[in-house]
């Protein structure tokens, strides 16, 4: 079956400091998602790319679709407290329907002052 | 901004039991999805739903879960006779025709099966 691989699981990061996590999928992929969920709400969606090679930002945020299309990466420069939460990729494979996501497992990052 | 809300935010069933999850997705748009994520697991796809009938379900999505839009308004998701595996958060989401694959997720509902 496909496989959506995301690491690292966790990240023990100081503020400042930037943070990386990337995924890989065993299938190509047509449009990769990168998801933030906080404690008891759902995913919050940060960037959304659709064209391999793509690279996108969002404020801090920074995200790429892989040239295989099977592989994208999102940094974060410059974490901050609020940058706490769980990172997720999501994407959509070229034999899924419209909407049909796989997600990664989740990066965990902790941000300490 | 525009968000998705689903309701109850927790429910506790006993196993046998019949639950309806309720969704109102955002207003201009067409595709409905449902998802959950079991305790420490990944974000599973369940079913998605266009038109008013059901686009594909996943291997979860067996004879016991079903899908409604009764109103055009409320997207909800019915599990017949819960198991205790059934335990979940269940969120709902939502896409536009133009933006199929960026969902909007709700908050979720947290399901427990005792």
């Amino acid at each position: 079956g496909q496989q959506l691989n995301q690491s690292p699981q966790s990240m023990f990061i100081q503020e400042g400091e930037d943070v990386s996590m990337n995924c890989t999928s065993s299938s190509i992929f047509n449009t990769w998602l990168w998801y933030k969920q906080d404690p008891g709400e759902g995913p919050v969606l940060l960037i959304a790319l659709y064209k391999a090679g793509e690279l996108t930002s969002n404020g801090r945020l920074t995200a790429q679709f892989g040239i295989t299309r099977k592989d994208s990466f999102l940094n974060i420069s410059a974490s901050i407290p609020s940058d706490v939460g769980i990172y997720f990729c999501a994407g959509q494979a070229t034999t899924d329907s419209w909407g049909k996501l796989q997600f990664g497992a989740g990066t965990q990052v902790v941000v300490t002052p | 901004e525009p968000e998705v809300t689903q309701t109850p935010s927790h429910q506790v069933t006993q196993m046998g039991q019949e639950v309806i999850l309720r969704c109102v997705p955002i207003s201009n748009h067409l595709y409905f999805y449902w998802y959950r994520q079991i305790l420490g697991q990944k974000v599973e796809f369940l079913v998605s739903f266009y038109n008013n009938e059901i686009s594909e379900k996943s291997e979860i999505f067996d004879d016991q879960f079903s899908v409604e839009r009764p109103d055009g308004s409320n997207f909800t998701l019915k599990i017949r006779s819960t198991k205790l595996e059934d335990s979940a958060m269940y969120f709902c989401a939502c896409s536009t025709r133009t933006g199929a694959n960026v969902l909007t997720f709700g908050a979720g509902s947290r399901l427990t099966v005792l």
